[in-house]
């Protein structure tokens, strides 16, 4: 059973606003991922980390930012949301090792108005 | 570059049917592959692997081969349930990428109808 969490499920904020995606992982795992998924369903890596204080950009750009102070929590930032950010962010972790696999959080779906 | 082009959605099917989801990669090496499923309001779960060529994964009925020759993953089951509506992720990790980043398809819906 994996043990990853995100809260909020669920967000619907004011343009401007600055915001923080919570992502946890209690399996002491040192990798850590953030996706975008569109509304068509597709997934990018726009975050990743190795580690603690380890964090680089992924493959989409993005305007968030992402910390990595402790191995088990792994936050997202928008400083000033836009309606372009309306998405679902999931959050996934993972063991080292190249086949092993990713573990993902239920999501947080953020709606910018 | 890498990448993973799985069959348009959605794929709606009657109880019992049978069950294709093709997948194919473009990716240098052998990279190894994963298949993804999402049930609504949730977050991604691993169904299947495969790591090297001829490898057949499989898992709650499904079953998946890595066919190098076609550069292939096709998803299969034989009958399936209205529990197996969800969307299906084909993935790929390049091959020698230590951290484990892996590129997903754009993802199939498969409806099923009792």
């Amino acid at each position: 059973e994996a043990d990853i969490y995100q809260t909020p499920r669920y967000l619907v904020i004011g343009t401007g606003k600055k915001i923080t995606l919570e992502c946890s992982q209690t399996m002491g795992h040192d990798k850590m991922y953030w996706y975008q998924q569109d509304p068509g369903m597709e997934l990018h890596l726009i975050h990743y980390s190795y580690g603690v204080n380890s964090t680089e950009k992924g493959d989409l750009s993005s305007e968030s930012t992402v910390s990595r102070i402790r191995t088990e929590h792994f936050p997202l930032t928008l400083e000033s949301a836009r309606p372009s950010h309306t998405s679902q962010y999931l959050c996934a972790s993972s063991e080292p090792g190249r086949d092993n696999e990713q573990f993902f959080g239920p999501g947080t779906r953020l709606t910018v108005l | 570059g890498n990448s993973v082009t799985q069959m348009e959605g959605p794929v709606t099917l009657s109880e019992e049917a049978f069950l294709t989801i093709n997948c194919t990669y473009t990716a240098t090496g052998y990279p190894s592959l994963f298949w993804y499923v999402q049930y609504p309001g949730e977050g991604l779960q691993l169904l299947l692997k495969a790591t090297k060529a001829d490898d057949k994964g499989s898992n709650k009925g499904f079953e998946a081969t890595y066919r190098k020759e076609t550069t292939s993953f096709h998803l299969e089951k034989g009958s399936v349930q209205v529990s197996d509506s969800a969307v299906y992720f084909c993935a790929l990790r390049k091959a020698g990428n230590q951290g484990g980043k892996l590129i997903f398809g754009q993802g199939t819906e498969l409806s099923v109808k009792p």
